[in-house]
């Protein structure tokens, strides 16, 4: 099946610093990437959606300056949460569609535990 | 204001009987559902889905049935299997535009 992974798996960072999360399709090639975010007890929560090629679609709420995103191949999307605070910390995941996701289902990665200190 | 509502954070079912998981959706726009099954510190896992055109897909031991008029859809698993214990997320998604819109998830908890 399709395999998407993501990278690194937990990352423990100070305040103030960024932080790269990479997300990539192994075995298909990805026009969309989307990039999510989960609180504890919560829903997963769409932060943005990226498009090879293209500037990513944030959602309402989402920083773009802060969660920099960048899918600049069919087969990887990178996160950067800049200049990193507490608040930010969370369980990041990314997901994969080879085609529009309608009908489609969505390949996640493993998720990125992000700790700030 | 959520879209998917999966009302139960919890369940606990005995090893061997069936789980039902119930999820509610608000936009009657939606025409695809897709269940998710996810473990501690990994990503979601694609379970099964369903079509609005129909009432029920079966794949082994999960079913999952619609019922379009009172927006509400369920998970089956029976017999449930200790390596069920999971979180389940409802998801649903439309065709005007590419967005999974998740529910909360509920927790199951498989008993010995």
């Amino acid at each position: 099946g399709a395999v998407v992974s993501q990278h690194p798996s937990w990352v423990i960072c100070k305040s103030g610093t960024s932080v790269k999360i990479e997300c990539r399709s192994l075995d298909f090639q990805a026009t969309t990437m989307f990039w999510y975010r989960q609180f504890p007890k919560q829903s997963l929560m769409l932060m943005a959606t990226s498009n090879e090629g293209s500037k990513a679609t944030y959602e309402q709420g989402v920083e773009k300056d802060k969660f920099l995103i960048n899918h600049a191949s069919l087969t990887l999307s990178t996160l950067t949460v800049t200049s990193a605070h507490p608040e930010d910390s969370s369980f990041y995941i990314c997901s994969a569609a080879s085609s529009g996701t309608h009908n489609s289902p969505l390949h996640f990665g493993n998720g990125t535990r992000l700790t700030v200190t | 204001d959520q879209q998917v509502k999966q009302n139960s954070p919890s369940l606990s079912v005995q090893e061997g009987r069936i789980s039902i998981l119930n999820c509610d959706y608000t936009n009657s726009m939606f025409d695809y559902f897709l269940w998710y099954k996810k473990y501690p510190a990994e990503g979601p896992t694609f379970l099964i889905s369903i079509s609005s055109i129909k009432d029920k897909n079966e794949d082994g031991r999960f079913t999952v049935f619609l019922n379009k008029s009172a927006k509400h859809l369920s998970l089956h698993i029976v017999p449930s299997q200790p390596g069920d214990s999971a979180v389940y997320f409802c998801a649903a998604s439309r065709k005007s535009d590419d967005k999974i819109i998740f529910g909360k998830g509920t927790r199951l908890h498989i008993l010995p």
